[in-house]
């Protein structure tokens, strides 16, 4: 099993849409989940990022997570064409080998004009 | 600017040929870590430094290798050994003191296609 597991997509939406972006996780030790966007053939950018449970807002963008069910969620709201990028999760803490940080697969999404 | 600069930007090889990828930061940080993409698959570690002339391998370290002369230079060398080498290059770097979020800073990435 995977330490985390996100749908690679493609992701096709209108312009305008709420778009949904998840991903679930194995290890319990991560404290800090965050979203990293990619536009293509550049290097991914850190967009958001949450410490333990709970919600965060910033704009049309929400991140939540959710430490009892493993699973973290990106929303887009209002989508733009400047939004479509890969948007990756990724997970950080201390664990038994040290500081770590691991990425999931990242959900290609395009939004239409 | 600060960042992280990768060259080249685009690279081909051949079979059998060794290859070295250039990183250079000047952000003043102390971790630096090479990461490889490819489709579906998400960034996979390949090597990572903590401190001067010292690295340790990543998940996927074989037909790698790396060194780290000096705090902003992070050089990788893709191996004729590495069975797979096609893809996304991927160096980063992010401060130790930083906290928990170990927010990583990503150089534009070096795509390396083997002919």
């Amino acid at each position: 099993q995977k330490e985390v597991e996100q749908d690679p997509g493609p992701l096709s939406v209108p312009e305008g849409a709420i778009v949904s972006l998840n991903c679930t996780y194995s290890n319990s030790a991560f404290q800090y989940f965050m979203w990293y966007r990619q536009y293509s053939r550049k290097g991914p950018e850190l967009l958001m990022y949450t410490y333990s449970s709970g919600n965060k807002e910033d704009g049309r963008f929400t991140a939540q997570v959710d430490k009892s069910s493993k699973y973290i969620s990106l929303f887009i709201r209002d989508s733009q064409p400047s939004d479509s990028a890969t948007y990756l999760c990724a997970m950080s803490g201390q664990s038994t080998g040290g500081f770590k940080t691991i990425f999931g697969a990242g959900t290609r999404l395009f939004v239409k004009a | 600017d600060g960042g992280i600069t990768q060259s080249p930007k685009y690279l081909f090889r051949k079979e059998g040929q060794n290859v070295t990828l250039s990183c250079e930061q000047n952000l003043n940080h102390d971790a630096m870590y090479w990461y490889r993409q490819d489709p579906g698959q998400g960034l996979r570690l390949i090597y990572y430094s903590q401190i001067v002339n010292d690295f340790q391998k990543g998940d996927i370290a074989e037909g790698y290798s790396v060194s780290r002369e000096k705090k902003e230079s992070f050089p990788l060398t893709v191996t004729s050994a590495q069975k797979n080498p096609t893809a996304f290059y991927l160096c980063a770097s992010r401060h130790l003191s930083g906290g928990g979020l170990g927010e990583l800073f990503f150089g534009e990435g070096s795509r390396l296609t083997v002919l």
